[in-house]
């Protein structure tokens, strides 16, 4: 099956500090990817897609100067969390699509960020 | 209202009972439907995918009432292991982009 990775599973910071995500798909190309957030007993929140080669959509009231995406090859898109804040601290996770016209998303294991 | 609705539970249950999950969406103009499995501090992972005919995968069956905008998800002879979080999956209103919009979730403990 399609496999995503995601790198550091875990993140301490300190706030004011940016922290970089990368997501990869390992044994398909992606051309889109998924990020999401989730607060404890939350749903995952989708936060933007990202397009390889192409600016990312962001959803509505997500700061697109402060999670930088970039999608720079078909396998791997990075979120970086620019001046994190402790209410930044969250699981980020990543999905990723295999064929363009198909709903099913393979997703990453999740990063747990906590900023201090 | 949300645009995934589902009951939060917790459901608790013993062993071999028989639970189902409800969920209700918003958008009439939704197309693909899913169940997700979420373990605590996990990635969600696809249980299985909502048909219009309904669909069975060994224990679990999913039904798909489009008229009531109605998803079900049904565990019969629940074991131990299916103890998670339930997330009713449901394709976002901008089909373009093929995004998904997560429900937030049932929680099921299945009690020995």
């Amino acid at each position: 099956g399609a496999v995503v990775s995601q790198h550091p599973s875990w993140v301490i910071c300190k706030s004011g500090t940016s922290v970089k995500i990368e997501c990869r798909s390992l044994d398909f190309q992606a051309t889109t990817m998924f990020w999401y957030r989730q607060f404890p007993k939350q749903s995952l929140m989708l936060m933007a897609t990202s397009n390889e080669g192409s600016k990312a959509t962001y959803e509505q009231g997500v700061e697109k100067d402060k999670f930088l995406i970039n999608h720079a090859s078909l396998t791997l898109s990075t979120l970086t969390v620019t001046s994190a804040h402790p209410e930044d601290s969250s699981f980020y996770i990543c999905s990723a699509r295999d064929r363009p016209t198909s709903y099913e998303q393979y997703f990453g294991p999740g990063t747990r960020l906590t900023v201090t | 209202r949300k645009e995934v609705e589902q009951d939060p539970g917790p459901f608790n249950v013993p062993e071999g009972a028989t639970v189902a999950f409800n969920c209700t969406y918003s958008n009439s103009a939704s197309q693909s439907f899913f169940w997700y499995r979420q373990d605590c501090r996990k990635e969600p992972k696809l249980l299985m995918s909502v048909y219009s005919s309904g669909n069975e995968d060994g224990r679990f069956t999913a039904q798909l009432n489009r008229a009531s905008q109605y998803i079900s998800l049904l565990i019969r002879d629940s074991k131990l292991s299916d103890s998670a979080t339930y997330l009713c999956v449901v394709n976002a209103r901008d089909t373009g982009r093929r995004a998904l919009t997560f429900g937030s979730g049932t929680r099921l403990q299945v009690q020995p």
